[in-house]
């Protein structure tokens, strides 16, 4: 099994800030990752897709780099909407993994 | 419009079984990959099961044997069959579209497990 480790678990920002968070996956999984936004009490959110690629309806504030086991989603300039929890999810192998969740709390 | 809606969650028995739906409208799931996915109160997002356009079916270890995806085309409807559910079955129950990336998740539908 995959294993996708997300840092940090927790980050309090300010707004306007700019914020990375990084998922290590535990081998190489190509460009298969993906990245969600989830706000409480609701249904996760599709951000970034096979690592770098941007959905249409999402910020342009939001964007992922990486490849192979190291990726990262970066958030410029952060908005207070953006308070929510943060998975990668790799769909190269099964099973299918996500991490464990980056809780960005905005000051 | 394009919606996935869950529905069938309940408080069940450990060791009973239920079974959970999920209605799409705006594509059809014969033609398209749907999955499972749970999360645990409090946790993280766990993928449960997987159905391809063709047909063929995928199981996270923890619900093999217990657990079947399936799919009803004239009622373009998606299913979780739960058998011999434990009290670590208890999550929100979505259902996700795609193939690589989740496109497009339901609402959810609670499941507990508990005497």
């Amino acid at each position: 099994e995959i294993v996708l480790t997300q840092s940090p678990d927790f980050q309090s920002v300010t707004p306007k800030e700019k914020v990375t968070i990084t998922c290590r996956a535990s081998q190489s999984i190509g460009s298969n990752l993906h990245w969600y936004q989830q706000k409480p009490d609701q249904s996760p959110k599709l951000l970034i897709k096979s690592a770098s690629q941007s959905i249409s309806g999402v910020p342009s504030r939001f964007s992922g780099s990486g490849s192979g086991t190291d990726f990262t989603l970066t958030v410029n300039s952060l908005e207070a909407e953006d308070a929510a929890t943060y998975y990668c999810h790799q769909s190269n192998i099964f099973p299918i993994t996500f991490g464990q969740g980056t809780r960005l709390e905005i000051k | 419009e394009v919606q996935l809606v869950e529905t069938g969650g309940d408080l069940i028995q450990p060791g009973g079984s239920l079974r959970l739906s999920c209605a799409a409208s705006g594509f059809t799931v014969s033609s398209d990959y749907f999955s499972w996915v749970r999360q645990a109160p409090g946790k993280g997002l766990e993928w449960v099961s997987v159905i391809y356009s063709g047909g063929a079916t995928y199981y996270a270890d923890s619900v093999k044997g217990r657990f079947t995806i399936s799919r009803d085309t004239a009622k373009n409807t998606l299913y979780l069959q739960m058998n011999n559910m434990r009290a670590e079955d208890t999550a929100v129950y979505y259902c996700a579209r795609g193939w690589g990336a989740f496109d497009h998740w339901g609402q959810g539908t609670l499941v507990t497990v508990s005497s």
